[in-house]
Formats: C-alpha cells, structure tokens, sequence
C-alpha cells in the first residue's frame, strides 16, 4: 500500500522568503509523485510530477521539487514567495501501471504568505 | 476548453434525500475519477471510469454510493439515501492518457452538505 506524509499542515513564510513544503511518501514499487495546488474554492492544480528522469523537476509558478529515492522525499521549494503563492498544496502518489491515475494525496499543508 | 465542470456548486440537503451530482469531463478525455475531500480523511478516490466503463469503484464508502457515465460527456455521482457523514466537497477529475502518465484536471468541485 502506498501513502504520503506532508510533514506541517500549515506552514508561514514572509513574501521573499524561501518555501519548502515537505512531502514523504512509501510506496512497493518506484512511484509517480504529483504536488498539487488548491486555491479557495476551487478545485486542484498540477504544479509539477516527477515520472522518471531528472530528480529534479520544474513546475509553474517557479516551483520545484527533487525525487531523493534514499529519502523517500519529494519536498517542494520556490526561492521567493510571493502573495500570491497562498494555497493549500497537496503531494500526491501514483503507482503507475494498472493504478493508472488512482493518486493517494497527503494531507495536505496551508501556505500563508505574509507580508 | 471549459475544463471539467462540476454541477451544482453546493447543496444542502436533508438527511435521507437522494443527492446527484453531476460531471461533464473535458472533451477527448478517456478517464474520468470522483474524489471525495473531507477535513477528517483528506482527498480520497471513490471511483474511476475508463471510456465510461467503471474500473474500481473500491473507494466507493458503502452502497449507498453509486456512480455512472452513460456517455464520454457525461457522469453522475448518486447518494441514496443521504446522511450527515457524506457532507463534504466531491470533485470530478478527467484526463487523457497517452504513452506516459498525464496530468488529472479537477473540477471546481459540489460542496454538499447534509443536515
């Protein structure tokens, strides 16, 4: 069985300022990993995935997120936050093959971006 | 495109009434997913469709709970009858799956409430 742990549920940054949102998950076999990004009252949006390839994957929005197979992480950063930047984010799994889009999401983590 | 779009936006209803939710998928997608979003279990897959034929519905809560897609454009989400527990937000996703894995387009979701 697969699962995701988002380690903070919410987590608060100053415009400018670095953003990590920590992301865990397990899964039997190498996964495909999602981050997600809900906005209020709406539904969610792909930031960015990692199938396989590069570790390192680019998103929108000037987020990233870095596949540690040793670490079992997929944590999302961007460099600067902005206002904007305010959501809700979701990590998310996939297990890929006949688990074709049955995706196992993580809790879920509050970003507040103050000024 | 419109994107998937989800119908109604709320409801509220009373405990033991039939409640229908509706989904039209975006044009050309062959997979359509019903997720279930609660404070308490977070995002959860009730159940996907490939070219409208139900792959795994075990997700699915209880009998109560039952889902068609009688066309590629077209699917319906029914509780019968409804209690206070399903009050949450449902969101309708679809995609497209070509020779990699593709990104699921979520809906702006139906936040139901149950009294």
């Amino acid at each position: 069985a697969q699962s995701v742990t988002q380690l903070g549920s919410h987590v608060s940054v100053s415009e400018g300022a670095l953003v990590l949102l920590r992301c865990n998950y397990s899964s039997s076999v190498p996964p495909y990993l999602f981050w997600y990004v809900q906005y209020p009252n709406q539904g969610l949006q792909l930031l960015l995935k990692y199938t396989t390839g590069a570790t390192l994957v680019k998103g929108i929005n000037g987020f990233e997120a870095e596949f540690k197979k040793s670490e079992t992480s997929f944590h999302l950063t961007k460099p600067s936050a902005h206002m904007s930047d305010a959501a809700e984010y979701f990590c998310a799994v996939e297990k890929g093959g006949t688990s074709y889009g049955k995706l196992t999401f993580g809790q879920g983590t509050i970003l507040t971006v103050h000024p | 495109d419109a994107g998937v779009i989800q119908s109604p936006r709320h409801e509220v209803t009373e405990m033991g009434q039939e409640v229908t939710l509706r989904c039209k998928p975006i044009s050309g997608h062959d997979y359509l997913f019903w997720y279930r979003q609660t404070m308490m279990r977070g995002l959860e897959l009730l159940i996907y469709f490939n070219n409208n034929v139900p792959i795994d519905d075990s997700g699915m809560p209880e009998d109560r709970f039952s889902a068609k897609m009688p066309n590629a454009s077209f699917s319906t989400l029914k509780i019968q009858p409804s209690e206070p527990r399903d009050s949450a937000v449902y969101f309708c996703a679809s995609s497209l799956k070509r020779t990699g894995v593709e990104k699921l387009f979520f809906g702006s979701g139906t936040q139901l409430s149950v009294l």
